[in-house]
């Protein structure tokens, strides 16, 4: 059972650019999420998936971020139009089913710098 | 609105010591809470978790937590430190479908 994988691990990127991250969650896994988080401060939520269905957004995505998971595998996440303020680090989390007290796995992570 | 509120976001102790790294949590209804560890470039690692089953909380790596719902604090222990406890710990709370995570506890062993 191989864990949550991210990539790439690290993107550096100029303002104004647009770039894509990959989240592939442990097999099976029903629940897909992302966080971003930043230095000095813990994982923030951004958006979550049910299978295919993306049920919640949070305020911190603005439309300049969208998230899919097509098939309710894999998930990618996109900024467009970068700004620097949108470095940081971005986790992707799995559960197996949802429930409250489910445990999330978590990815390594991708790192994005914004120059 | 669920959250959680670290002491201090940093934390020494010397090798062999206690370890206490603090957690006060705020929720409206009965709260699931977590402890997730962090190391250098890697992902989050789930301690333990309290789910309402028992009070006292035992984790991976000789970790434990006590949920006290008059202090409504979940406090996270370790008898003896060692080096490699070193990392950065989150407590976290659920929120209906997501969690709520704290800004961390920087915990530092000093030989």
């Amino acid at each position: 059972d191989t864990g949550v994988s991210q990539d790439p691990r690290h993107k550096i990127t100029k303002r104004g650019q647009n770039v894509t991250f990959r989240c592939d969650p442990i097999s099976e896994h029903n629940r897909l999420y992302w966080y971003r988080q930043t230095l000095g401060q813990g994982p923030e939520f951004l958006t979550y998936f049910q299978n295919e269905a993306q049920l919640e957004k949070s305020r911190l995505l603005s439309d300049r971020f969208s998230a899919e998971r097509p098939k309710g595998s894999f998930s990618t996440l996109e900024i467009q139009r970068t700004e620097q303020g949108d470095s940081a680090m971005y986790l992707c989390a799995s559960s197996r089913r949802g429930e409250a007290f489910d445990e999330q796995f978590f990815g390594p992570g991708t790192r994005l710098t914004v120059l | 609105a669920q959250s959680v509120t670290q002491l201090g976001s940093h934390v020494s102790v010397s090798e062999g010591a206690l370890v206490l790294l603090r957690c006060n949590y705020s929720s409206s209804v009965p709260p699931y809470l977590f402890w997730y560890v962090q190391y250098p470039n890697q992902g989050l690692q789930l301690l333990l978790k309290y789910t309402s089953a028992a009070t006292l909380v035992k984790g991976i790596n000789g970790f434990e937590a006590e949920f006290k719902k008059s202090e409504t604090s979940f406090h996270l222990t370790k008898p003896s430190a060692h080096m490699s406890d070193a990392a950065e710990y989150f407590c976290a709370v659920s929120d209906r479908d997501k969690i709520i995570f704290g800004k961390g506890t920087r915990l530092h062993i000093l030989p």
